[in-house]
């Protein structure tokens, strides 16, 4: 079946602008993550959604970040006033089950964002 | 808060040889370590993982271990194939948490010499 998809695959920004990101989760997953992943760093946590509910924002790195996950499937992570810093992949990632059960992390291919 | 360390950065093995990827945490909650292996310009895929009530798990040429006293748990590849080159990733999470955010090491660029 199809998997984590996540759209634009690159997106190239001016330092100030605002970018958009998109990730379909695998159909029928109640969990959602969004993870930034630095050139040559492992992943890193930004915010958590069951259903439509944002449950962890704990990661995101300032109020510039902003996810949503309105209709509890696709989810849009968008940066505001994008910084040089930004520079990352951004991840998707998609589970079953709620939180509280030890479930495969599904991630999608990921966003290359570059701030100039 | 929560670390993953993880050792070797990079590691070359010729086709046929072992290869044994270290990593180590700090929360005594966790519960739940995957390993993931990245190939370029693709996101990570799961190639294994373990439950803190288990001690090892094998499949096929990939096995893991687990030492919750020590907090430790290892990746072991054998019978290494070119194929196998990629970056892997070890992490860990406490499914007993908020979330079920992974706390990922830093990551191992594998190199198999054909």
């Amino acid at each position: 079946g199809a998997g984590v998809s996540q759209s634009p695959r690159y997106k190239v920004a001016k330092r100030g602008q605002d970018v958009a990101l998109r990730c379909d989760p695998i159909s029928g997953h109640v969990s959602l993550f969004w993870y930034q992943q630095a050139l040559g760093q492992g992943p890193e946590f930004l915010t958590y959604f069951q259903n439509e509910a944002q449950l962890d924002k704990s990661g995101l790195p300032s109020d510039r970040f902003f996810a949503e996950r309105p209709e509890g499937s696709v989810s849009t992570l968008k940066i505001q006033r994008t910084q040089q810093e930004d520079s990352a992949v951004y991840l998707c990632a998609s589970s079953l089950l709620p939180r509280g059960n030890t479930d495969t992390q599904y991630f999608g291919p990921g966003t290359r964002l570059t701030v100039l | 808060g929560e670390n993953v360390e993880q050792h070797p950065s990079t590691l070359s093995v010729q086709e046929g040889d072992s290869a044994v990827i270290k990593c180590t945490y700090s929360d005594s909650a966790s519960n739940y370590f995957p390993w993931y292996k990245q190939e370029l310009g693709k996101g990570p895929q799961l190639i294994i993982d373990i439950r803190s009530n288990v001690g090892e798990k094998k499949d096929q040429r990939i096995a893991v271990t687990l030492n919750k006293t020590a907090k430790h748990f290892s990746l072991h590849i054998t019978e290494t194939q070119p194929e196998d080159s990629a970056v892997y990733f070890c992490a860990a999470s406490s499914y007993g948490g908020a979330t079920n955010k992974l706390i990922f090491g830093t990551g191992t660029l594998l190199a198999v010499q054909p």
